[in-house]
């Protein structure tokens, strides 16, 4: 079964610092997702990547895939403290187009002012 | 609309009971699905939706029943649960079941006692 692996598992910054979250896969990615999650809520979409080299950007938070490395990399630029939250990253474990996705073990924002 | 709902917020029941989640969306999305997350993990797929049909059932136990009346309603029916269920139970849908996101409900905290 595909496995998600990010990193860091948790991160602290302070307000107005960039940050990069990474998620990496045991399997070929044939799509990647990016989710936010606040503590007891449900996820929010953030980003969706399907091609190799893919860059998508939203506000302040820019997505890539890599796909010959199998990874991916949330950049959030000039960190706010609504940008706290949990980062998942999902993938569609199924081979491609069944959405039986999995998500990977999750990164853990805090944002001090 | 944008939303997916889901009733109720906050469910306790004990190991005897049976009783039902609710999840609802309104706009037009023909996928539907169940996860379950335990604390501190990320969500797990339970069951998949497409059309009104099951397609995927993550070898879930019986004691767990979903349900799709029509293209708007997702139920999930519980019955003889353990303690080790609880957990918060999300509802997702996406427009078909393919490389699409999924908009996310708030989710229903699960207590079994």
């Amino acid at each position: 079964s595909q496995e998600l692996e990010q990193s860091p598992q948790s991160l602290i910054v302070q307000e107005g610092k960039n940050l990069t979250i990474n998620c990496t896969s045991s399997k070929t990615l044939y799509g990647l997702y990016w989710y936010k999650q606040k503590y007891g809520e449900g996820l929010i979409f953030l980003m969706m990547l399907q091609k190799g080299g893919e860059e998508k950007s939203h506000e302040k938070i820019t997505a890539k895939l890599d796909e010959k490395k199998q990874q991916s990399s949330l950049h959030i630029t000039a960190s706010q403290p609504s940008h706290a939250g949990i980062y998942l990253c999902g993938a569609d474990a199924s081979g491609g187009g069944y959405q039986k996705v999995t998500f990977g073990t999750g990164t853990k924002l805090q944002v001090i002012p | 609309d944008t939303e997916v709902t889901q009733t109720p917020k906050h469910l306790v029941m004990g190991m005897t009971n049976k009783k039902s989640l609710k999840c609802e969306q309104h706009m037009g999305h023909r996928a539907m699905y169940w996860y379950k997350q335990k604390a501190k993990k990320p969500p797990e797929l339970m069951f998949v939706y497409s059309y009104e049909k099951l397609s995927i059932n993550e070898s879930v136990p019986s004691r767990f029943s979903p349900e799709c009346p029509n293209s708007s309603l997702l139920n999930l029916h519980l019955h003889a649960l353990q303690p080790e269920d609880s957990a918060l139970y999300l509802c997702a849908s996406s427009l078909v079941r393919g490389l699409d996101e999924q908009y996310f409900g708030p989710g229903t905290r699960l207590t079994v006692t």
